[in-house]
Parts: C-alpha cells; structure tokens; sequence
C-alpha cells in the first residue's frame, strides 16, 4: 500500500514569513495529491489539490508543487498570517480495486503543526 | 448546501459498551469513508462505502467494529466492547466517485472510553 511521510512535524514562524511543508510518497501510482488544514477541535479542509500532470499550482498565498520523479510534493504559504496558525496535512491518492470496482483510497500524513507568531 | 454531517459530537462511554456513531454525507456523494485520528495523529482509514457496500474493510482495526450504509446515504459505525484505546475523534467523509477524488469532511465524533 501507499505510505506518506510528512515534515516537519511542527513548523513555528513569524508573521510575514514563508512556510513549506514537504511530504513523500511510496507508490508512484498515486495519482491526486491533497491538502488540508485542520484548525483546533474542526474538521480537515481542503485547500488545496494537485493531479499527478500538474507540476505547480498555486491559489493565493499557497501553493503547491509536485515532483512525480522524486515522489515528493511540498505546500508553500507565502505572507504567513496568525490565522494560517493550524494543522496541516497531506494525503496520497491510489486507485485501489477492491470487491470488484476501484476508488480512490488517500493515505495522510501525519500532519505539521505550523503556528505564525504576530 | 449543507456538508457532511456526525452525531453526537461528543460521547463519553464506560469501557465495555457498544456505540454507534452516524454520518450524514452530502448528498448525491456516492463513495464514504470513515476515519480515526486519535490524539496528536493523522488520519487513519477504516472503511469505504460505494453505495451501500463495503469494498474495503482493510482498516477495521478488530472485529469489534463494523459499519452500515443504508442506500446512498447514512452511515453507521458501530464500536462492539469498547476499549480505552477506542477513544479518538471518528471522521467520516464523502465524495463523488468518478474521476473525482475529493473528500470533504464532517465535523467528527469524539469517543472517550472511561
């Protein structure tokens, strides 16, 4: 199966700087990377996705890049803000064929915890 | 229009007890997952619904658990026997299917086994 690892585990900056959270993944069949931020006591949301023919996408202030060859993709956040202070993951898609039909079966990392200082 | 949905948010139980958690996905969304992220930790796959079957059970952790979908819509996941390393947040999360692999993400439900 997929496995994904995910660094730093935690990641402290101040206000105004960068951020960048790297992960890798072990099967180069994945073919849908996403992120998600997960703020205290909520639920995971997606801010951002990648399909395995996109090597860049960016929205805003965040942006992601993937490296197929590598088998690593990376989510950067530029002009940090107090707000963007939460948990972050990353996940890896396979298509997995199981009981006759095939899904897309996303393995997470094990989360960064980034806190912007004012 | 409204997202994935959990009850309870909160359920304290006595080590030994049954539980059933439920998940409402959004609907028209076809495939459904749960989840469990315990304390500080990533997500963890238990099930995969398409439909109202389960062809993926590989991350059941033991047979104390299982889980129902009825039609295209709720889900049950039912904790047999409940151990104190039950405790942890349940996640369910739905998506369409086809060529689609986003999944969004209810609020989940907080087991704590005393």
């Amino acid at each position: 199966g997929e496995n994904v690892e995910q660094h730093p585990s935690t990641l402290s900056v101040q206000e105004g700087d960068s951020a960048v959270i790297k992960c890798t993944y072990s099967d180069s069949a994945s073919n849908y990377f996403p992120w998600y931020k997960q703020e205290l006591g909520k639920r995971p949301q997606l801010i951002i996705d990648i399909r395995s023919n996109v090597g860049e996408k960016k929205d805003q202030r965040i942006a992601v890049t993937l490296n197929k060859t590598a088998k690593h993709f990376s989510l950067h956040i530029t002009e940090t803000q107090p707000e963007d202070s939460a948990v972050y993951f990353c996940a890896a898609n396979l298509l997995i064929n199981a009981g006759g039909t095939s899904y897309g079966k996303l393995t997470f990392g094990q989360g960064t915890i980034l806190t912007v200082h004012p | 229009g409204a997202g994935v949905s959990q009850s309870p948010s909160n359920k304290v139980t006595e080590k030994g007890k049954d539980v059933e958690l439920r998940c409402d996905p959004i609907s028209g969304h076809t495939a459904l997952y749960w989840y469990r992220q315990r304390l500080g930790q990533g997500l963890e796959f238990l099930i995969y619904f398409q439909g109202n079957s389960a062809p993926d059970k590989s991350g059941l952790p033991s047979d104390r658990f299982s889980a129902e979908r009825t039609g295209e819509s709720v889900s049950t996941l039912t904790i047999q026997r409940t151990q104190q390393e039950d405790s942890a947040v349940y996640l369910c999360a739905s998506s369409l299917v086809i060529g689609n692999y986003e999944q969004y993400f209810g609020p989940g439900t907080r087991l704590t086994v005393t």
